[in-house]
């Protein structure tokens, strides 16, 4: 079973409007954490936001934010006024607790900001 | 702070050759990791190293992989004997014991083997 579920291949969105990335995980294990990355064209993976599954408040970074909802198994990362340089595939990403902290990542979101 | 770099930033083989890549991690950091990442697919991990042992390898990392981390700094990665199936991005990553535990990720290697 697929741990990162990210069921947008691709996304368009207006230069200056807001965007929601989708994201839905699985793990039975109660202490995670999430995390969304940016890869450009050029191949650099970035790290954008982290949450925590015991923190009480939903994570945000200047223009994004995750939208957390436990319950649903979700992790939505929400882009604000997008930019012309937000285009790029998005990656969400699940650490469960184990020896070394395995990260496994979804297949990611291919963004495309339209001027 | 520099980042994460890798070398070299491409590199093309015919099969059969032996190849090495090299990764600088974040200085401060104790984490290494190794990813490979085919198109259209998110990393997928290969090993992981703290300090300089190595604790962690995929199955993904068939006997032809050898990966090291001698003083707990720079690591290689080493692919003998290439197959075309072998093309990728290799992606090396680092971070520091915590709370997060966040890994941050250096350019990446691209492989294409011939």
């Amino acid at each position: 079973a697929q741990k990162i579920t990210q069921t947008q291949p691709g996304m368009f969105v207006q230069e200056k409007e807001a965007v929601t990335l989708d994201c839905t995980y699985d793990t039975s294990d109660p202490s995670y954490g999430l995390f969304w990355y940016k890869q450009p064209s050029s191949g650099e993976m970035i790290f954008l936001i982290y949450q925590g599954s015991y923190d009480q408040q939903n994570a945000t970074e200047g223009r994004y934010s995750l939208n957390f909802q436990k319950a649903r198994k979700s992790a939505n990362l929400v882009i604000s006024a997008s930019q012309l340089g937000d285009s790029a595939m998005y990656f969400c990403a699940m650490r469960e607790p184990g020896g070394y902290q395995k990260v496994t990542f979804g297949t990611g979101t291919k963004l495309q900001v339209i001027p | 702070d520099t980042g994460v770099s890798q070398d070299p930033r491409h590199k093309i083989t015919k099969r059969g050759q032996n190849v090495t890549f090299r990764c600088d991690p974040i200085s401060e950091h104790n984490r290494l990791y190794w990813y490979r990442q085919t198109l259209g697919q998110g990393p997928e991990f290969l090993t992981y190293f703290q300090n300089e042992a190595q604790l962690e390898k995929s199955r993904l990392l068939s006997d032809r992989f050898s990966a090291e981390r001698p003083k707990g700094s720079f690591s290689t990665l080493e692919i003998q004997r290439t197959e075309q199936g072998d093309s990728a991005m290799y992606l090396c990553a680092s971070s520091l014991t915590g709370n997060t535990d966040t890994q941050y990720f250096g350019p990446g290697t691209r492989l294409t083997v011939l």
